[in-house]
């Protein structure tokens, strides 16, 4: 079978770092995608890995390892903006999105 | 960018009446358009896949009949919300595959149903 999992809540503070994990299990694998995700907005894309590594992209960075179907999307020096959900998904073998619920990430001064 | 316009953004309809949300692909052509449906704190759940000129697929539990989907050009899908009850309001969002990894969202609808 398929599932995705991410923790549903995360507290940080600002100007420091978090690390957002997310496991998966899927028999087929085509990438995987980190969404930011405003209330009451849509997903904003952040980050695709398809290859293992860590793929970095200004504050943000996305680690990848199929083997143990585990990713992590990292933020540094927070900023209050940068309080919303955080939505991790994998393609499947049909290039659907598989998504996780979402990680609320607070954010205090 | 691939940029999918939808409209409207929120409604508030009566119980019993019918909804349409549009979703147009602006600068691209999306011959592939998924639609979601997300509740309050959770995920987006996928309700149903259309593709262009043909039947729309329905993931399990949606039902068909209430949620119409029609996908008529490469530019424009649209999700109908018939006969809508209280339990249908949720935060509805299309998205467009681009290229063969990529996904684009439009901005979502909010529905309301009293």
């Amino acid at each position: 079978g398929q599932n995705i999992d991410q923790p549903t809540e995360m507290t940080a503070t600002e100007g420091a770092i978090v690390q957002i994990n997310c496991t998966y299990q899927t028999s087929g694998f085509n990438g995987l995608f980190w969404y930011q995700q405003h209330a009451g907005e849509a997903p904003t894309f952040l980050s695709y890995n398809v290859l293992d590594g860590l793929e970095e992209k200004g504050r943000f960075s996305s680690f990848l390892s199929r083997s143990k179907g585990y990713s992590y999307l990292l933020l540094k020096e927070l900023q209050m903006k940068d309080s919303a959900s955080y939505l991790c998904a994998f393609m499947d073998s049909n290039y659907q999105l598989i998504w996780g619920a979402g990680t609320k990430l607070i954010i205090k001064p | 960018g691939a940029v999918v316009s939808q409209h409207p953004s929120w409604v508030i309809c009566k119980s019993g009446t019918s909804v349409k949300i549009e979703c147009r692909s602006l600068d691209f052509q999306a011959t592939t358009m998924f639609w979601y449906r997300q509740f309050p704190k959770q995920s987006l759940m996928l309700m149903a896949t259309s593709n262009e000129g043909s039947k729309a697929t329905y993931e399990q539990g949606v039902e068909k009949d209430k949620f119409l989907i029609n996908h008529a050009s490469l530019t424009l899908s649209t999700l109908t919300v018939t006969s809508a009850h209280p339990e249908d309001s949720s935060f509805y969002i299309c998205s467009a595959r681009v290229g063969d990894t990529g996904y684009t969202f439009g901005s979502g609808t909010r529905l309301t149903v009293v």
